[in-house]
């Protein structure tokens, strides 16, 4: 089956650098997908990631290995307006997003 | 940004109720979705059109009829809800389903509570 593992909640410090870790398992792979999502809100896009390596956009960077089937975000210099839930998706072989739980980010003074 | 706009908010109906989700797209997009989304799990996708035909109705109760008019505005239609239907309803669009890997820009949700 497919699948999308990320930890259900992580704890940081502001200033501090946190990482997101998610590894999935696809009928296929056509890249994959990080969201922010404040609560109550709409998730907004973040990053796409379809070939192996680091993307890096400001304070915000995603990793990939497709060998693996891993992949994660890095948050540097957290802020307070960095708390929100952060999710993994994973396209499959027929573009569908398999997606993940989410990572619930609390931010600490 | 209000790329992606769903009302109402917020809803709360009756078992016996019929009420009707709207979300309306403002950024050119031709593929529009319906999700749900529960406390604690996956997104999970419900209904997907792409050029206003339906392509993907992932084993979803009739209970929940969608109706996509044209590329801008999609709506589901609710009725005999059960409590457990209660959760966020996410509308999407992306630019098209074409074997394209699209990201998918997202309303900010109605939130649905069913007594």
């Amino acid at each position: 089956g497919q699948n999308i593992d990320q930890p259900t909640e992580m704890t940081a410090t502001e200033g501090a650098i946190v990482q997101i870790n998610c590894t999935y398992q696809t009928s296929g792979f056509n890249g994959l997908f990080w969201y922010q999502q404040h609560a109550g809100e709409a998730p907004t896009f973040l990053s796409y990631n379809v070939l192996d390596g680091l993307e890096e956009k400001g304070r915000f960077s995603s990793f990939l290995s497709r060998s693996k089937g891993y992949s994660y975000l890095l948050l540097k210099e957290l802020q307070m307006k960095d708390s929100a839930s952060y999710l993994c998706a994973a396209m499959d072989s027929n573009y569908q997003l398999i997606w993940g739980a989410g990572t619930k980010l609390i931010i600490k003074p | 940004e209000t790329g992606v706009t769903q009302t109402p908010r917020h809803l709360v109906m009756g078992m016996t109720n019929k009420k009707s989700l709207k979300c309306e797209q403002h950024l050119g997009h031709n593929a529009m979705y319906w999700y749900k989304q529960s406390a604690k799990k996956p997104l999970e996708l419900m209904f997907v059109y792409n050029f206003k035909e339906q392509t993907e109705n992932n084993s979803v109760p009739s209970r929940f009829s969608p109706e996509c008019p044209n590329s801008s505005h999609l709506f589901l239609h609710l009725h005999t809800l059960q409590p457990e239907d209660s959760a966020l309803y996410l509308c999407a669009s992306s630019q098209a389903l074409a074997g394209g890997t699209d990201t998918q820009y997202f309303g900010p949700g109605t939130r649905l509570t069913v007594l």
